[in-house]
C-alpha cells in the first residue's frame, strides 16, 4: 500500500543538527513533489519545505530558510530534511507528505497533499 | 502570507447532525482551498481539494463549497468516525502554503 515512513526525530540541544528521513513505498516516488509539514500544539500545522519530483525546485518557510535543506534520492525512494542550527521553536511533529502533483507542471498542493506519514517528533531543548 | 481563519474553533454535535465549518481567507484565493481531517493521534488526511472536489474514498456526506475568500465544509449526517479536527489549507500563494487554525468537532 501507499506509505510514507519518517525516521530520525529525537531530542537535540539548541544549535545542533538533525536529519530526518522519509521512506516511500507503494507508489512511483519520482513522479511526485514532496513536502515536510510540522505540527505543534501552539501553532497548529505549518508547511516547512517542498521539493519537486525531479529535485529541480525547492522552497522553504521563511523561518527555516538557510538552516534547513530538503533533498531526495529517487533511486532510494527517500526524502530528507537536514535541520541545522535548531531552535526551541522548531520543536514539533514533522510529517513527510506527498503532493498530488509534481511541483513542476502543477503548483505545489494545487490539488492537495494526499499522502501523509505518521510523523516523527523533534524536540529542541537544553 | 495569506491567512486562513476558521470558525468556530470547536463545536459540539451529535451523531446524525449536520455541521458546517467556515474558512475565510485574508485575500481572494480563487478555488485553491483544500480540506483535511485529523483524528486524534493520527496524521491529517486530505478530504477535499480545490474547494469542492471530493478525494477518492471520502464519503459523500462531506461537502465543500466556496470561492474567493469564503469557504465552507459541511458534514451532512455526522458519523462517530467524523469526530476529529478539520483544517483548511490554501494553495493559491504557492509554494507558501498556509493552514487554518483548525476546528475541533466533538461529541455532544
Amino acid at each position: 500500500q501507499v506509505q510514507l515512513v519518517e525516521s530520525g526525530g529525537g531530542v537535540v540541544q539548541p544549535g545542533r543538527s538533525l536529519r530526518l528521513s522519509c521512506a516511500a513505498s507503494g507508489f512511483t516516488f519520482k513522479r511526485h513533489g514532496m513536502h515536510w509539514v510540522r505540527q505543534t500544539p501552539g501553532k497548529g500545522l505549518e508547511w516547512v519545505a517542498v521539493m519537486s519530483h525531479d529535485g529541480s525546485k525547492k522552497y522553504y518557510l521563511d523561518s527555516v530558510e538557510g538552516r534547513f535543506t530538503i533533498s531526495r534520492d529517487n533511486s532510494k525512494n527517500t526524502l530528507y530534511l537536514q535541520m541545522n542550527s535548531l531552535r526551541a521553536e522548531d520543536t514539533a511533529v514533522y510529517y513527510c507528505v506527498r503532493d498530488s502533483g509534481d511541483i513542476v507542471l502543477t503548483p505545489a498542493a494545487a490539488y492537495g497533499m494526499d499522502v501523509w506519514g505518521q510523523g516523527t517528533t523533534v524536540t529542541v531543548s537544553s | 502570507d495569506i491567512r486562513l481563519t476558521q470558525s468556530p474553533s470547536s463545536l459540539s454535535a451529535s451523531v446524525g447532525d449536520r455541521v458546517t465549518i467556515t474558512c475565510r481567507a485574508s485575500q481572494s484565493i480563487s478555488s485553491y482551498l483544500n480540506w483535511y481531517q485529523q483524528r486524534p493521534g493520527k496524521a491529517p488526511k486530505l478530504l477535499i481539494n480545490t474547494a469542492s472536489n471530493l478525494q477518492s474514498g471520502v464519503p459523500s456526506r462531506f461537502i465543500g463549497r466556496g470561492s474567493g475568500t469564503d469557504f465552507t465544509l459541511t458534514i451532512s449526517g455526522l458519523q462517530p468516525e467524523d469526530f476529529a479536527t478539520y483544517y483548511c489549507q490554501q494553495s493559491f500563494d504557492t509554494p507558501r502554503l498556509t493552514f487554518g487554525g483548525g476546528t475541533k468537532v466533538e461529541i455532544k
